[in-house]
């Protein structure tokens, strides 16, 4: 069984430019959940997908977007990055779309945009 | 809204002691909370949840309290180790149809050996 990897580990972007990070599901999970970690901070719920469909959003603006494809892997897509997007974004996944079910959580991407 | 606070950002303890971490949460309609383990570089690891129906679940070493009349919620680790230093969080959803977790800022666990 392997867990929920993620790539890349450590990325540096600048302002406006796009990112695409990526998620590989634990086996046997069909729900990936992605949170925003800013230093300090607790992850923040940017939006799960279940079943290759946006299944709930957090307050994060359409800039966010993100995919899910039919091997449950997903992509988080930030377009026209600012500087607080910088922070570690966590790829969770589960069997339990509701919240429920126990997340397990990748290493994270670090993201910093200069 | 809801929000999830700590009351303490960091705990020092002696290797050996119990730990008790604690936390408030806001919103009354939260029916499920977690505990994540987040040590330096990784993501947060599950320690244990507890569902509003209880009111204590114990697990390896640890032990889960939910006070619903004061919104509170504490993590106790028993017999603290060097391992257990990391940063502690509490999260909590709402069952209902709430999809998504909302974590306090988390406490800092120090264990000294």
């Amino acid at each position: 069984e392997t867990g929920v990897t993620q790539s890349p580990t450590h990325l540096i972007k600048t302002r406006g430019q796009q990112v695409t990070l990526r998620c590989s599901s634990q086996s046997g999970h069909n729900t990936v959940s992605w949170y925003q970690q800013a230093l300090g901070q607790g992850p923040q719920f940017i939006f799960q997908y279940y079943r290759e469909e946006e299944n709930g959003r957090g307050n994060f603006p359409p800039r966010f977007s993100g995919l899910q494809f039919p091997n449950y892997s997903s992509e988080l897509n930030v377009n026209a990055l600012e500087l607080d997007d910088s922070a570690l974004y966590l790829c969770a996944s589960s069997w339990d779309r509701k919240g429920t079910g126990e997340l397990f959580f990748g290493e994270g991407s670090r993201l910093t945009v200069l | 809204g809801e929000s999830v606070g700590l009351h303490l950002p960091t705990l020092s303890v002696q290797e050996g002691d119990n730990s008790i971490i604690n936390c408030a949460y806001s919103n009354s309609a939260s029916d499920y909370f977690i505990w994540y383990k987040q040590e330096s570089g990784k993501g947060p690891q599950f320690i244990i949840d507890i569902r509003s129906n209880m009111d204590k679940r114990q697990g390896q070493r640890v032990t889960v309290l939910l006070n619903k009349t004061v919104k509170h919620l504490s993590l106790q680790i028993a017999a603290t180790q060097p391992g257990d230093s990391a940063v502690y969080f509490c999260a909590e959803t709402d069952q209902t149809g709430a999809n998504n977790l909302f974590f306090g800022t988390g406490t800092r666990l120090t264990v000294i050996p």
